[in-house]
């Protein structure tokens, strides 16, 4: 069965502190790996699309990186406004679902 | 760009009124998404339409829902009759999708702010 997991669930960082969100999927063939902000009483906004193991997007403070079994959101020197849930979604190939993460949690304290 | 566009923001009912989400997919999109996200159980597809065809509604939890999608600009989601356990946040999401079956792709989904169901 096509799983998605996310680790930490929460995390708490000073400014500053750069830090790794971890996903890590099963998927019976991957067409796409995605990222997804999340504000309170928003919903999620489009960060990154990742499709092959070894692929990396940036933008801005964000880093995302894809392995054949994970996906790390690495977080450089972070803001207060950083703060959000950032979800990870896969899609397999063949299909049109996403399977989300339940997501991280992330507050950058000032 | 105008974005996902949903309605209402917020809906307070008692329980066995009939409820009606809104939808307005991005102009150009062509798959339409109905989510609903609770604390427990994250994000969860409910029904997909393609061209304003449904194609996957195995989401649904009830017969008490439904959804429609009588254009290409504008999308329903009914409960009817509502009931406590369907209080969650449903979101909206579309994209586009070219090509067909294994060789199709879709570019990314974009979501709407969402409606916050509360039904007491």
């Amino acid at each position: 069965e096509d799983q998605v997991t996310q680790s930490p669930e929460a995390l708490r960082l000073q400014e500053g502190e750069s830090s790794s969100l971890n996903c890590s999927y099963t998927v019976s063939g991957l067409r796409g790996l995605f990222w997804y902000r999340q504000d309170p009483g928003k919903g999620p906004e489009f960060l990154f699309t990742l499709y092959s193991a070894g692929e990396e997007k940036e933008k801005e403070r964000l880093k995302a990186t894809l392995t054949k079994k994970e996906s790390f959101l690495h977080i450089t020197a972070p803001k207060p406004e950083d703060s959000a849930t950032y979800l990870c979604a896969v899609q397999a190939a063949g299909t049109y679902k996403y399977i989300f993460g339940t997501g991280t949690r992330l507050k950058v304290l000032a | 760009d105008a974005g996902v566009i949903q309605s209402p923001r917020h809906e307070v009912t008692e329980m066995g009124q009939e409820v009606t989400l809104r939808c307005k997919p991005i102009s150009g999109h062509n798959s339409l998404f109905w989510y609903r996200q609770t604390m427990m159980r994250g994000l969860e597809l409910l029904i997909y339409f393609n061209n304003n065809v449904p194609i996957d509604d195995s989401g649904m939890p009830e017969d008490r829902f439904s959804a429609k999608m009588p254009n290409a600009s504008f999308s329903t989601l009914k409960i009817q009759p509502s009931e406590p356990r369907d209080s969650a946040v449903y979101f909206c999401a579309s994209s586009t999708r070219t090509g067909l079956g294994l060789g199709s792709s879709n570019q990314p989904q974009h979501f709407g702010d969402g409606t916050r169901l509360s039904i007491l």
